[in-house]
C-alpha cells in the first residue's frame, strides 16, 4: 500500500512570492492534515481537511491556506511568503479523522530567500 | 492553555540501558495521546494511540502508559537502530486541536 506522497520534495521561493504544496494521501483515508515543523518551534497544526471541507484549524495567518479535491488529495497554499515560513511542511493522512493514528509524508522542505 | 512538555530534550543511552521519556499535557479534555517516532529527514511514524488513563500499549522494546496528567514511553533494552526523536502529540476534546510537544532526541550507543 503506498504511503503519504508530499510534492516537491524541495523548493526555495523568495520573500513576497505565493507557493502551493500537494500531498497524495493513503488510498481510502478522508482526512489530511497539515503541519509546519522548525527547529524553534516544534511541530505545529495548520489545518485538517475531510470530505473536501476544513474541519479544524491551527493559529495560523491568512497567508496559510489549503483545499481538498474529491479523490482526497490536498493543496497548501502560502502567499505573500515571509522569511520565517522557511520549515518542513508536513501532511498527514487517517482513515476517519486526527483522533486516529496518522500516517505522514516526509514532507516538503520550503526555503525562502 | 493547551500545553504538551517533554522531556528530557535530549537523551544518550548506551545499548540495552532501559530508561523512559516523559510527556506531560495540560488539556481541557483528552480525545487522544499519540506517541510518534521521527527519524531525520522523514515524516513522523506512529507508534501508539492512548485513549483513557490507566492505558498500556506495548510493541517490541517500547511499551506506552498514560495517566490523567502525563504519559511515558519506556524503552527496554534499547538497540541503536532505536536512536530517534520521539514525538507526543495530545487532541483536547473541546477544542479538536492537536498539540505536538518539542520530542526527545534519543541517540543509543553500541
Amino acid at each position: 500500500k503506498a504511503g503519504v506522497t508530499q510534492t516537491p520534495r524541495y523548493l526555495i521561493k523568495t520573500r513576497g512570492q505565493q507557493v502551493t504544496l500537494s500531498c497524495s494521501p493513503i488510498s481510502g483515508h478522508r482526512s489530511v492534515s497539515w503541519y509546519q515543523q522548525t527547529p524553534g518551534q516544534g511541530l505545529q497544526f495548520l489545518f485538517e481537511y475531510f470530505s473536501e471541507t476544513q474541519r479544524n484549524k491551527g493559529n495560523f495567518p491568512g497567508r496559510f491556506s489549503g483545499r481538498q479535491f474529491s479523490n482526497s488529495r490536498s493543496e497548501m497554499n502560502v502567499s505573500t511568503l515571509e522569511l520565517g515560513d522557511s520549515a518542513l511542511y508536513l501532511c498527514a493522512s487517517s482513515p476517519q479523522g486526527m483522533d486516529q493514528p496518522q500516517h505522514f509524508g516526509d514532507g516538503t522542505r520550503l526555503s525562502i530567500l | 492553555e493547551d500545553q504538551v512538555t517533554q522531556s528530557p530534550e535530549a537523551l544518550r543511552l548506551q545499548e540495552g540501558e532501559s530508561s523512559s521519556l516523559n510527556c506531560s499535557y495540560t488539556v481541557s479534555g483528552l480525545r487522544g495521546l499519540f506517541w510518534y517516532r521521527q527519524d531525520p529527514g522523514k515524516g513522523p511514524e506512529f507508534l501508539f494511540t492512548l485513549y483513557s488513563a490507566g492505558e498500556e500499549k506495548e510493541k517490541e522494546r517500547l511499551k506506552a502508559t498514560l495517566t490523567k496528567k502525563e504519559s511515558f514511553l519506556h524503552i527496554t533494552a534499547p538497540k541503536p537502530e532505536d536512536s530517534a526523536t520521539y514525538l507526543c502529540a495530545v487532541q483536547d476534546t473541546g477544542t479538536y486541536k492537536y498539540i505536538f510537544g518539542t520530542g526527545t532526541r534519543l541517540k543509543v550507543l553500541a
